[in-house]
């Protein structure tokens, strides 16, 4: 059985930062793209990064390029996400999500609420 | 323009079929991309549904009934989700994505109202 569990969300002020993990279990981790996708409260589906199932790449959306980092632990079946310089706009539910090979995203996981507040 | 277009909302009864629309951007192909498609149920995390790109080319998500299926229509250049059979648990909102220029992109998401 598939399973993603995201880790470390919480209330941040802006400007701060904060790491999110995802525990993977069920698949063949270091075979699938890790992708974080978020939604905003009342709003749809934003991706925000995908790191190659080796971590030999990453690909970023703009409004997080040069803020957020993705990467990955193969040993752990572990994804993380490092956000820095958060802003009051980054506030949503962020999901780990993982696709085979160079597959979208296929597994999801729960999502886990970040909210940056002052 | 967005990258991909999806209806705001979509309504149809129980029994009967639903047509998703995802249209790309003029001078985006229909015909080049594996359209991906999923389910949302409120407050619930998305559910991977299928991929489309061709008859030859699709993938149906781990359990997900036939009755869900994919397609295009390359006169509009959009990709189709298509339901048959509508049951009140399929009320959700629908989400495309595919991926261009080296990110993924999703759909605004069309909300269905089963009534």
């Amino acid at each position: 059985q598939v399973q993603m569990v995201e880790s470390g969300g919480g209330v941040v002020q802006p400007g701060r930062s904060l790491r999110l993990s995802c525990a993977a279990s069920g698949i063949s981790f270091s075979t699938y793209g890790m992708h974080w996708v978020r939604q905003a409260p009342g709003k749809g589906l934003e991706w925000v990064a995908l790191i190659w199932y080796d971590g030999s790449d990453q690909f970023f959306a703009e409004s997080v390029k040069g803020r957020f980092t993705i990467s990955r632990d193969n040993s752990k079946n572990t994804l993380y996400l490092q956000m820095n310089s958060l802003r009051v706009e980054d506030t949503a539910v962020y999901y780990c999500a993982g696709g085979p090979n160079t597959s979208g995203p296929t597994a999801w996981g729960q999502g886990t609420l970040v909210t940056v507040s002052s | 323009q967005l990258v991909l277009t999806q209806p705001t909302s979509l309504s149809a009864s129980p029994g009967a079929s639903a047509r998703f629309t995802c249209t790309l951007r003029s001078g985006i192909k229909v015909g080049t991309y594996r359209i991906y498609w999923y389910q949302q149920r409120p407050g619930s995390f998305p559910r991977y549904l299928l991929r489309y790109k061709s008859d030859s080319d699709n993938q149906q998500g781990s359990g997900v009934p036939s009755r869900f299926s994919g397609s295009k229509d390359a006169s509009t250049n959009a990709g189709l989700l298509l339901i048959s059979g509508l049951q009140s648990e399929d009320e959700a909102d629908y989400y495309c994505a595919i991926w261009y220029s080296y990110t993924w992109v999703f759909g605004g998401g069309t909300k269905l109202t089963v009534l």
